[in-house]
């Protein structure tokens, strides 16, 4: 089985761009969809990306999604930050989630 | 709008077996997959399993020789038992619905959670 690998935590300020990274340890990552997931606390998840790249409806466009095959990696990227993004945000590829990244809006 | 609802028992003791329904409304329980995951506290999600509505099961490896996922298409509810239960086991267990039949890895509709403790 592969694991992914995300950053433990990211912070940034209001109005910033900021790119969450999930990496694959092995086998392609295109070999299957990543699902990004967001998540705030004491709440359940909710899909901000799937299938590599496209937002749900009702999700603003300042989320997107992108696969890099050459390092075997998707990102999350959050562009005009809010505070209400400050959540931890979950990569999925197949049954595996990634660790976990939690984002901080300062 | 499809909702899901986990129920079961709160207080499980070490080697027991952890039972939980997760109750479907709003929506067909005969079409995608229906799944289960996991959230020890202050850590990250793990997926437990699937079962598509034909019966057809996946597991996660470190857990299928403990795990069984259930339909009951009568009651609209999808079941999960784990056997032999540990504190490593205690965790907000969710129930989660597939987006649709072509992608059963995109968990599009999700349950509040439900803790479960593993503790005599």
């Amino acid at each position: 089985n592969f694991m992914l690998t995300q950053p433990h935590s990211v912070s940034e300020s209001p109005g910033k761009t900021v790119t969450i990274s999930c990496t694959r340890s092995s086998g392609s990552l295109t070999s299957n969809y990543v699902q990004w997931y967001q998540q705030r606390p004491g709440r359940s998840p909710t899909t901000v990306i799937y299938e590599d790249d496209q937002r749900p409806s009702g999700v603003p466009d300042r989320f997107s999604g992108s696969i890099d095959s050459s390092s075997n990696s998707a990102s999350l990227t959050i562009s005009g930050l809010k505070t209400e993004d400050e959540a931890d945000y979950y990569c999925q590829s197949w049954g595996v989630f990634g660790g976990g990244t939690k984002l901080t809006v300062l | 709008q499809v909702q899901l609802q986990e129920s079961g028992p709160g207080l499980v003791k070490p080697s027991e077996t952890l039972s939980l329904n997760c109750t479907v409304s709003g929506g067909s329980i005969t079409t995608s997959y229906w799944s289960w995951i996991r959230q020890p506290p202050g850590k990250g999600l793990e997926w437990i399993g699937y079962i598509y509505y034909i019966g057809t099961t996946n597991y996660n490896p470190s857990l299928k020789s403990r795990v069984t996922i259930s339909l009951d298409t009568s009651r609209t509810q999808f079941s999960l038992q784990l056997t032999s239960v540990t504190a490593a086991d205690t965790a907000v267990y969710y129930c989660a619905r597939a987006k649709d039949i072509k992608t059963p890895y995109y968990l599009h509709y999700w349950g509040q959670g439900t803790l479960v403790t593993v503790s005599s």
